[in-house]
């Protein structure tokens, strides 16, 4: 059975600061992962799509990794701002349109 | 264009009661996803649909869960004799396709549903 985790459960840091948050899953055999970042009391927005045959994406300050191999990914984020915070959840497809997701990793940016 | 939307974004109703849930989702994707996002849990998957039917329903939790869909669009989400365990955020997601591995999910906001 497919497990996601996430760590660190949450994260506090100062403004400017690069970060990485981690992600792993138990089954390579996945089809894509996906990270999203989640608002209080929003939906969930899509950050980065990684098919399974790409090692990583690029979106402005976001990079996300995936090495399948070892069943994970993390999401570098780039001179963090106040505006990342947020929880951010990885979510992994083991076929073409199921999702897994990971816990969460609850961040704060502080000014 | 339009995202995808849910209403009710709020629901209070009494144990016992049924409720509905509905979902739009972006014109022109034949996917659509229910899940479930408890206190404390992370997401849970429900149940899929492919155009009006649904090839997976594995993760209703029990028969009081059933959910249809209609003209490849809105979807109705229906919790019969709702009890305090079923208190969550039923997150709708939409997809171009559910057959293809390009499989980008775009989410509504949500309705948080409270039994008391």
């Amino acid at each position: 059975k497919q497990e996601v985790t996430q760590i660190p459960a949450a994260l506090s840091v100062p403004e400017g600061e690069n970060l990485v948050l981690n992600c792993s899953f138990t089954d390579s055999a996945i089809y894509n992962l996906q990270w999203f970042r989640q608002d209080p009391g929003k939906g969930l927005t899509s950050l980065l799509l990684i098919q399974s045959s790409q090692r990583e994406q690029t979106s402005g300050r976001l990079n996300a990794s995936l090495d399948k191999s070892s069943g994970r990914s993390t999401l570098y984020i780039a001179a963090s701002q106040p505006g990342d915070s947020a929880t951010y959840l990885c979510a992994v497809s083991p076929g073409t349109y199921k999702y897994i997701f990971g816990t969460g990793t609850r961040l704060k940016v502080l000014a | 264009g339009a995202g995808v939307s849910q209403s009710p974004s709020n629901k209070v109703t009494e144990k016992g009661k049924d409720v509905e849930l509905r979902c739009d989702p972006i014109s022109g994707h034949t996917a659509l996803y229910w899940y479930r996002q408890s206190l404390g849990q992370g997401l849970e998957f429900l149940i899929y649909f492919q155009g009006n039917s649904a090839p997976d329903k594995s993760g209703l939790p029990s028969d009081r869960f059933s959910a249809e869909r209609t003209g490849g669009s809105v979807s109705t989400l229906t919790i019969q004799r709702t009890q305090q365990e079923d208190s969550a955020v039923y997150l709708c997601a939409s997809s171009l396709t559910g057959t293809s591995f390009l499989n980008e999910q775009f989410f509504g906001p949500g309705t948080r549903l409270t039994v008391l």
